[in-house]
């Protein structure tokens, strides 16, 4: 069965106070990796899709990695803003679906 | 990317009576997914829905509880059934889209917060 668990559940962090966050994935045969962002009362914001172990992708403050165990998404200098909670989830084998992780709550303070 | 508008937002419901939830897509997409988010819990795969056939429904979730039409391309619904205390979560849908630098995602709707009484 597939699995995901982030880490950790919450985080509280500074404003400019980098870090970064973890997805571990157990499956059969990853066809992608998927990262959202998801705010209070809303549905997920698509983030990264990441394909293979080594790619990289950028989107402003965030940066997320992939190996074949597990993905970071790492935050640098983070504001305020970027509060909300992080989504990682896997699509594997000939499935379409997704299978979420728990999620990783950030907060940021300023 | 496709964009999805989802009614309603949000309902307050009785138990035991039942509540329709309208997903419609800007563009035509082959599949649309409905997942559920209880409270304080990530999000679960209910059923994918094709259009022109019967949807297909994930384990734990049967046709009777959440049955879903897919009358065209680019509608969906999603109805609870028989609605308990239990039925109160998000329900969101969902469908896959290409997006710039051909990364592929799944784009998904703001969400039916449901309560139920």
């Amino acid at each position: 069965e597939d699995q995901v668990t982030q880490s950790p559940e919450a985080l509280r962090l500074q404003e400019g106070e980098s870090s970064s966050l973890n997805c571990s994935y157990t499956v059969s045969g990853l066809r992608g990796l998927f990262w959202y962002r998801q705010d209070p009362g809303k549905g997920p914001e698509f983030l990264f899709t990441l394909y293979s172990a080594g790619e990289e992708k950028e989107k402003e403050r965030l940066k997320a990695t992939l190996t074949k165990k597990e993905s970071f998404l790492h935050i640098t200098a983070p504001k305020p803003e970027d509060s909300a909670t992080y989504l990682c989830a896997v699509q594997a084998g000939g499935a379409q679906k997704l299978v979420f992780g728990q999620g990783t709550r950030l907060t940021i303070n300023p | 990317s496709a964009v999805i508008s989802q009614k309603p937002s949000r309902d307050i419901c009785q138990r035991g009576t039942s509540l329709t939830i309208q997903c419609q897509v800007d563009s035509q997409v082959t599949m649309m997914f409905w997942y559920r988010q209880q409270p304080g819990q990530s999000l679960t795969l209910i059923a994918t829905a094709n259009q022109g056939s019967e949807a297909t429904y994930e384990s734990g979730f049967v046709i009777d509880k959440f049955p879903i039409s897919r009358p065209n391309l680019t509608f969906s619904t999603l109805t609870v059934s028989n609605m308990s205390p239990e039925d109160s979560s998000i329900y969101l849908c969902s469908v896959g889209s290409v997006r710039p630098g051909f990364n592929y995602g799944y784009t998904f709707g703001s969400g039916t917060r449901l309560t139920v009484v």
